[in-house]
């Protein structure tokens, strides 16, 4: 199993806000920046969120990210269609010194 | 535009060796850390090596240490996945990623940005 821990899945309507959750511990999340990457069906992964909260140019304002002692979160508001895909979050583990990833969370749109 | 072209995969037997290439454009290559991703099929990403722009320090995971190398060359602004001994286990796409520094650092190991479009190693009898 996974280093750190995510919802194995979710879902929302058009226009809602969902939001991933991402838990780890005090060598991983506790203590380094949480990254989100988000794979659309069938093509390689791409940098949703760095440093915890911080949006790559291109990246529209719906997505955020936040971190809070040991876990982090990513929000989805204005959902759309084109949203459904997976997710990752991931980060360093000081214990294990390299990068660690979620188990991913697969985002439906209803 | 930056961009990483991944390359080299294919069937294999268990046992067997597989090298793949990594072609990067758009960037000052030997200033980036560079690191390779898989994910087996239908699963989640599994952080394989990482390399130093002046490939001075290579790191792997513990599944892959002493059976896999990751070396580049910064004329041909080319990175590599030398895989032997190969395992069903290994099966998976192989990604390349570029880093955010020139040298390994905990804070920003896990920033990937941009990804190849991955290859298929198959590994199979």
């Amino acid at each position: 199993q996974s280093v750190l821990t995510q919802p194995p899945s979710a879902s929302g309507t058009p226009g809602q806000r969902v939001t991933i959750s991402c838990s780890g511990s005090s060598s991983n999340i506790g203590t380094n920046f949480v990254y989100w990457y988000q794979q659309l069906p069938g093509t390689a992964p791409k940098l949703l969120i760095y440093r915890n909260n911080q949006r790559p140019s291109g990246v529209p304002d719906r997505f955020a990210g936040s971190k809070s002692g040991t876990s982090a979160s990513l929000a989805i508001s204005g959902l759309r269609s084109e949203d459904e895909a997976d997710y990752y979050c991931a980060t360093s583990d000081d214990s294990l010194n390299r990068p660690v990833f979620g188990g991913g969370t697969k985002l439906t749109v209803l | 535009e930056v961009q990483l072209l991944d390359s080299g995969g294919g069937l294999v037997q268990p046992g067997g060796s597989l090298r793949l290439s990594c072609a990067a454009f758009g960037f000052t290559f030997s200033n980036y850390a560079m690191s390779w991703v898989r994910q087996a099929p239908g699963k989640g990403l599994e952080w394989v090596s990482v390399i130093s722009g002046s490939a001075g320090s290579t790191y792997y995971a513990d599944s892959v240490k002493g059976r896999f190398t990751i070396s580049r060359d910064n004329s041909k602004n080319t990175l590599y996945l030398q895989m032997n001994s190969l395992r069903v286990e290994d099966t998976a796409v192989y990604y390349c990623a570029k880093g955010v520094n020139r040298v390994v650092v905990a804070a920003t190991l896990s920033w990937f940005d941009p990804w190849g479009q991955g290859t298929l190693v198959t590994v199979s009898s």
